[in-house]
């Protein structure tokens, strides 16, 4: 199975000030097709996993452009440009290259 | 709009079964795969099953091989996660999932508790 790994696992942010998560597959996720299938997810505190980033760099509809996505290969970085109040949750990357699909830990989001 | 409704959770005795059901609304259901990703309590999110759209392949996470089984009807726009022999380690709140490789749609999640 390929492993996730993310750090920081707790990230406590400034409001205001940029943050960065990193997350690093235990194989290459280029899948077969040319694509690379990495997405990363916000599940606030007592919601459902939303996403935010799809295929690494990708912002679904309504996703602020403080939020991007980058990478390639093994190694992937979620950044947040200027954090906000609402950017409080836990974060996840996930890979759906190769089956079984596979979570990162998660990384927890909280204000300082 | 896609929404995903789950339902089918509840208090199950270890070795017992529980079948978890989601309904899909808002979109072409019998094109999309679906998953069900689980969360036990505390803990983070834990891939379970897929199946692509048409029903011909299922994919299933070891530790839950043998044990649950995901099938779909698309004639009612249903996805199912049949859970036999329950172990305690079951105890997540299940989560329908829209896309094979998206993960782009989640429902609310049902929660299932297997204790004695």
């Amino acid at each position: 199975d390929v492993v996730m790994t993310q750090s920081p696992l707790s990230l406590p942010v400034t409001l205001g000030q940029p943050a960065s998560i990193s997350c690093r597959s235990s194989q290459s996720l280029v899948h077969s097709d040319g694509n690379t299938y990495l997405n990363w997810f916000l599940q606030r505190p007592g919601q459902s996993p939303r996403r935010l980033i799809y295929k690494v760099s990708n912002r679904d509809s309504g996703v602020p452009d403080r939020f991007s996505g980058s990478g390639s290969g093994i190694d992937f970085t979620l950044k947040i440009s200027r954090v906000e109040a609402e950017d409080v949750g836990v974060y996840y990357c996930m890979q759906a290259t190769h089956w079984p699909r596979t979570f990162g830990q998660g990384t927890r989001v909280e204000i300082k | 709009e896609a929404q995903l409704l789950e339902s089918g959770g509840g208090l199950v005795q270890p070795g017992g079964s529980l079948r978890l059901s989601c309904a899909a609304s808002g979109f072409p259901f019998s094109i999309y795969g679906m998953n069900w990703v689980r969360q036990a309590p505390g803990k983070g999110l834990e891939w379970v099953s897929g199946i692509d759209g048409s029903a011909t392949t299922t994919y299933h996470a070891d530790s839950v091989k043998g044990r649950l089984t995901i099938s779909r009807d698309n004639s009612k726009n249903t996805l199912y996660l049949q859970m036999n022999t329950l172990r305690l380690e079951d105890t997540a709140v299940y989560y329908c999932v829209r896309g094979v490789g998206g993960f782009d749609v989640w429902g609310q999640g049902t929660k299932v508790t297997v204790s004695s």
